[in-house]
């Protein structure tokens, strides 16, 4: 079975400095991973992917994320954080050997930057 | 816009109405989604439909009644429903494909009284 683990419920982070919002997953086969991001009442944005190649992945706003299969890994980054990616972040996995199309999300970070 | 569609934005209803949730795709996608999204808990998977068939219910109780006639549309009709049931619900689609991300709606906001 596929999961996702998110640790933090929250990160607090002041404006310009990094950021970093962490995620585990767990599956049986390859991983392909997703980051997303939800605004206040509004659907999940696609943010980025990993599926395979670059362990380094870039997405939209300046995030990007590193994919690191000995840790199980897929943390969330970004080098100089903006007032305005204060929201909900999701990271997501799906299972290579899985024979449906389910996507598992883990269960959110709120990501809150100060000026 | 991401090219999923959801309507109504706001449902409230009451505990012995019968109410339907829709949401509208024409991205040529064929997997669709409904997840629940509840204060303070993970995204949970309802329902996954792959080509029109239901491959995936996630234990949910029987109150929640999904529908899929073609690619393009998926229902979710909503009968007899509890407080507990309120929620915003997102429906998603996606190629079939493992490594294509989903693309979601904007959601409904559903209130039980």
């Amino acid at each position: 079975a596929q999961s996702v683990a998110q640790p933090e419920d929250q990160v607090n982070v002041a404006e310009g400095n990094p950021l970093t919002v962490k995620c585990t997953y767990s599956v049986s086969g390859n991983p392909y991973l997703f980051w997303y991001v939800q605004y206040p009442n509004r659907g999940l944005q696609f943010l980025l992917k990993y599926i395979t190649g670059d362990n380094l992945v870039k997405g939209s706003y300046g995030f990007e994320a590193e994919f690191n299969k000995s840790q199980t890994s897929f943390h969330l980054k970004k080098p100089s954080a903006l007032v305005s990616d204060s929201a909900l972040y999701f990271c997501a996995v799906r299972d290579s050997l899985s024979s449906a199309s389910k996507i598992i999300f883990g269960s959110g970070t709120r990501l809150s930057i100060r000026p | 816009e991401t090219g999923v569609t959801q309507t109504p934005r706001h449902l409230v209803m009451g505990m012995t109405n019968k109410k339907s949730l829709k949401c509208e795709q024409h991205l040529g996608h064929n997997a669709m989604y409904w997840y629940k999204q509840s204060a303070k808990k993970p995204l949970e998977l309802m329902f996954v439909y792959n080509f029109k068939e239901q491959t995936e219910n996630n234990s949910v109780p029987s109150r929640f009644s999904p529908e899929c006639p073609n690619s393009s549309h998926l229902f979710l009709h909503l009968h007899t429903l509890q407080p507990e049931d309120s929620a915003l619900y997102l429906c998603a689609s996606s190629p079939r494909g493992g490594n294509t991300e989903a693309f979601f709606g904007q959601g409904t906001r559903l209130t039980v009284v």
